[in-house]
């Protein structure tokens, strides 16, 4: 079974602060679909990255970057330099195409001005 | 203008009433689903379809059913509220299989 557990419920940061987030998978399936989905306030569900179980490159966009290691099973998100813009809760997410995608339960972040 | 349209954005009803929701797209793309959102379960897939003929049941669909009009069309339907289903629910899209899946901006339910 298909399964994305992110241990940190909540998570608080003084602004201008690094903050890692952290998401473990679980998957039978060598094929799949890694995600992150940012959800202000506001509510609506905002996609930010895809990747493949076969690149396992870190990727860096702007202040925001991914860290994949299928060794340990990990598509961990580090916000560097954390802004007040940055409070949301954020998604994980994994589709291997056999079932439909899961999703964890989630990561409240509040960064404080 | 949204590629991702969700109609009505805030609803109060009332316990027994019959109530839909309605998605519309401008993406082209064929796959089309229903979540809802509870606070701190994170989403749970109610219904979704792969085209206009092609409609599959998710992992809490009971109280729940689905028309797929068109392809750009997905509407959810609520036979009879009850207050449990309270919640945001969320229409997504997506290209094809693994392709991401974009949101709409959400409607949020209270059933009285």
């Amino acid at each position: 079974a298909q399964k994305v557990t992110q241990a940190q419920t909540e998570i608080s940061v003084v602004e201008k602060e690094d903050v890692t987030l952290d998401c473990v998978y679980e998957t039978r399936d060598t094929t799949y679909y890694l995600f992150w989905y940012k959800q202000p306030p506001s509510g609506e569900l905002v996609f930010l990255i895809r990747r493949n179980s076969f690149d396992e490159q870190n990727e860096i966009s702007g202040r925001y970057s991914w860290n994949f290691q299928k060794s340990t099973s990990s598509f961990n998100f580090t916000i560097t330099a954390s802004q007040v813009v940055d409070s949301a809760v954020y998604f994980c997410a994994l589709d291997s195409g056999n079932t439909p995608l899961v999703f964890g339960k989630g990561t409240r972040l509040s960064v404080i001005a | 203008d949204a590629d991702v349209t969700q109609t009505p954005r805030n609803r109060i009803t009332k316990t027994g009433k019959r109530i839909m929701l309605e998605c519309s797209q401008t993406k082209g793309h064929d796959r089309m689903y229903w979540y809802r959102q509870d606070p701190g379960l994170g989403l749970q897939l109610i219904y979704y379809s792969f085209d206009v003929k092609d409609i599959n049941k998710g992992e809490i669909s009971d109280g729940y059913s689905v028309s797929r009009q068109a392809q750009a069309k997905f509407s959810l339907s609520l036979e009879s509220a009850i207050p449990n289903q309270t919640a945001l629910y969320f229409c997504a899209t997506a290209g094809g299989r693994v392709d991401t899946q974009y949101f709409g901006p959400g409607t949020r339910l209270t059933v009285l």
